[in-house]
């Protein structure tokens, strides 16, 4: 497709399993980039790579979170051991480089954890 | 570190202008940026403005910029009810290497 794609566009799951979220970037944008959006907390920064390597994991909460993207396309961001406090949608956005203002942004991935 | 802050709601009726107000911490922000998210979508970006630049206009908004107090405004002329989104200001540092820093997002709702 022409946009950023993102799978799952919902997931719940039960507190303390493991979840991945996959992030597709529009073909030819080297920069990814992963947001959490909750109630009332706007856009968290979580990380962003520039081709394979994430030069920036501040924004990562915790250990329990982890992200790799391999080919200079497709993200996966795991969280492991899920807890309520992760509940969120998890936002993906490409950009032709690092330093670009325009993001394109997918739909996000709405994850529930009960 | 770099922040932005924003209220977050804004309640206008269909036909009156819309202000909606940001201020910045970064000084060396080469450009602010305003984005729009509807309902069930992701964001999209709706205008910038470069830091040299005080105004810009572009059809039914109008961009602000006052770098001395570091406040960037977006003004939504004739506001129609498809204009009720979340409106998120951000700015990117002087550097280029790091990514854009969002405010909260301010709710605009438009009564008809």
């Amino acid at each position: 497709g022409a946009g950023v794609s993102q799978s799952p566009s919902n997931k719940v799951t039960e507190k303390g399993k493991d979840v991945e979220l996959r992030c597709d970037p529009i073909s030819g944008h080297t920069a990814l980039y992963w947001y959490r959006q909750s109630l009332g907390q706007g856009l968290e920064f979580l990380i962003y790579f520039q081709g394979n390597s994430a030069p920036d994991k501040s924004g990562l909460p915790s250990d329990r979170f982890s992200a790799e993207r391999t080919g200079g396309s497709v993200s996966t961001l795991t969280i492991q051991r899920t807890q309520q406090e992760d509940s969120a949608v998890y936002l993906c956005a490409s950009s032709w480089g690092q330093g670009a203002g325009e993001l394109f942004f997918g739909e996000g991935s709405r994850l529930t954890v009960l | 570190g770099e922040d932005v802050e924003q209220s977050l709601f804004l309640s206008v009726r269909e036909g009156d202008s819309s202000v909606i107000n940001c201020t910045y911490t970064d000084s060396s922000s080469t450009y602010l940026y305003w984005y729009k998210q509807e309902p069930g979508a992701g964001l999209q970006l709706l205008t910038y403005i470069f830091s040299n630049m005080d105004m810009k206009q572009d059809q039914r908004l109008t961009v602000l910029l006052n770098k001395k107090d570091k406040h960037l405004s977006l003004r939504i002329a004739d506001t129609q009810t498809g204009d009720s989104a979340i409106y998120f200001c951000a700015e990117i540092g002087n550097s280029g290497n790091t990514p854009l820093v969002f405010g909260k997002g301010t709710r605009l709702s438009v009564i008809a």
